[in-house]
């Protein structure tokens, strides 16, 4: 979607090494937020952040962690990636203010861990 | 703790036939509920959200929802769908965090269309 852009797009690494997957909004939003999408699963919530340098755990953060170092740039890291992190890793943005309770998607990164 | 159920993984219907996909949350207060529609290798499209008001929510594509407490239901509905909406859907809860709110998402259904 316009104003909100994750890299890679696609990625194979190998199991034991590190990975960063970055996410870049354009839109000055406040929240951001790490899903991972698996079949049969859904969207589950990795981690998200509530500001600069504020973030949290959600329901599925093991072995992941994040940061925030400005408002526009939101960074999921595999410490150490596993074939089970192997997913489809969508970011989202909101602003959730009166009159603007929406959530925007990246179009996802394809991670493979071999 | 909070979570959407969809109970039929995959729906297939002919082209110009109704269409209606279920959603059951759980969720202990008035809830902020959610449509999205993700076509093959895309990211998520917003159909429709509910927070408050009349319960019969209107949303883009023809797409129309109703929220019932009683039932705890939020399900999608479609007079004729078009082979266009062949796509997966997912319902999803939103839950308070940090002065804002986290989306739960359903398992998805995966709707197939026949010509």
């Amino acid at each position: 979607d316009a104003g909100i852009t994750q890299s890679p797009r696609h990625k194979v690494t190998e199991t034991g090494t590190p990975v960063t997957l970055r996410c870049h909004q354009t839109e000055n939003h406040r929240y951001m937020y790490w899903y991972r999408q698996d079949p049969g699963h859904g969207l589950r919530l990795i981690h998200y952040s509530y500001g600069v340098k504020d973030t949290d755990k959600g329901e599925v953060s093991d072995g992941y962690s994040v940061s925030r170092s400005k408002t526009e740039d939101f960074l999921l890291t595999l410490e150490s990636a596993t074939s089970s992190q192997t997913s489809v890793y969508f970011c989202a943005i909101s602003n959730w203010r009166q009159g603007s309770y929406g959530y925007t998607f990246g179009s996802g990164t394809r991670l493979t861990v071999v | 703790a909070q979570s959407v159920t969809q109970p039929d993984i995959h729906i297939t219907v002919s082209e110009g036939a109704s269409l209606e996909l279920r959603c059951n949350y759980s969720y202990g207060a008035t809830p902020y509920l959610f449509w999205y529609v993700q076509s093959p290798g895309q990211g998520l499209q917003l159909l429709l959200k509910y927070f408050s008001g009349d319960t019969l929510v209107q949303g883009i594509k023809g797409f129309e929802a109703e929220f019932k407490r009683s039932q705890s239901s939020f399900n999608l509905r479609k007079p004729s769908v078009h082979w266009s909406d062949a796509a997966e859907y997912f319902c999803a809860v939103g839950t308070p965090i940090q002065g804002a709110q986290k989306l739960v998402f359903g398992q998805g259904t995966r709707l197939t269309i026949n010509p």
